[in-house]
């Protein structure tokens, strides 16, 4: 039982345009949530995180949204830059499971100059 | 800066052996936990640890086990590998208590085993 989906598995954008990268949830217990970046041969790091009281957050090029109703969040990043390459993952945990980060499939975002 | 570290990047094994996988962080973090990655899967939590000795199954702990007989190191074991434990496996931790948050993860192990 996927609980955290990203139906995406990759998507292309042009340099200097917009990617918006898509997760839906089903657990109404998560409560916060996060995205992950990966380069081939390197594990996941950090990106930018979001707490269920919110419904945006910015840090740089990049910003995600929750829409809690829905159970959807999105990462947006732009201007999208060649180094932007990667696999992003969304993850999300809830207060109760609280050691637990669940992961989503994964997206593959190719940024062509 | 964290530094958490894998012992093998890549390792070839045969069906049946034993396999270690080591992981150490510098920062004295409480919890640690195992990954693994597959296609189409993503990550999926093995095991964690919240404390020395302390262990908890994640959501596919099956044909593996772990140990944490020191604050900064979290071994996975795999007792008998098998095919489908061939994976790209990921050790992460992250300090304290309370709701999860960034996780610190090292470079990742990649497994085939034939």
């Amino acid at each position: 039982d996927q609980q955290v989906k990203q139906n995406s598995p990759s998507l292309s954008v042009q340099e200097g345009r917009i990617s918006i990268l898509n997760c839906d949830y089903t657990n109404s217990m998560f409560d916060y949530f996060l995205w992950y970046k990966k380069y081939p041969a390197e594990g996941p790091t950090f990106l930018i995180s979001i707490s269920s009281i919110k419904d945006k957050n910015e840090d740089g090029r990049f910003t995600v949204f929750l829409n809690k109703s829905a159970k959807h969040l999105s990462l947006h990043i732009v201007p999208s830059q060649p180094g932007d390459s990667a696999v992003y993952f969304c993850a999300a945990s809830s207060f109760q499971g609280a050691q637990k980060l669940v992961f989503g499939q994964g997206t593959r975002l190719t940024i062509n100059p | 800066d964290v530094k958490v570290t894998q012992s093998s990047r890549y390792l070839v094994k045969r069906t049946g052996e034993k396999v270690f996988l080591e992981c150490v962080q510098d920062m004295d973090h409480e919890n640690m936990f195992w990954y693994r990655q597959d296609p189409g899967l993503g990550l999926r939590l093995i095991y964690f640890s919240y404390d020395v000795k302390m262990k908890e199954k994640g959501d596919i702990p099956e044909g593996y086990s772990v140990s944490r007989e020191k604050k900064e190191r979290f071994s996975l074991i795999l007792e008998s590998a098998s095919t489908n434990q061939t994976s790209m496996y990921l050790c992460a931790s992250r300090p304290g208590q309370g709701p999860a948050g960034e996780l610190f993860f090292g470079e990742g192990s990649r497994l085939t085993v034939l």
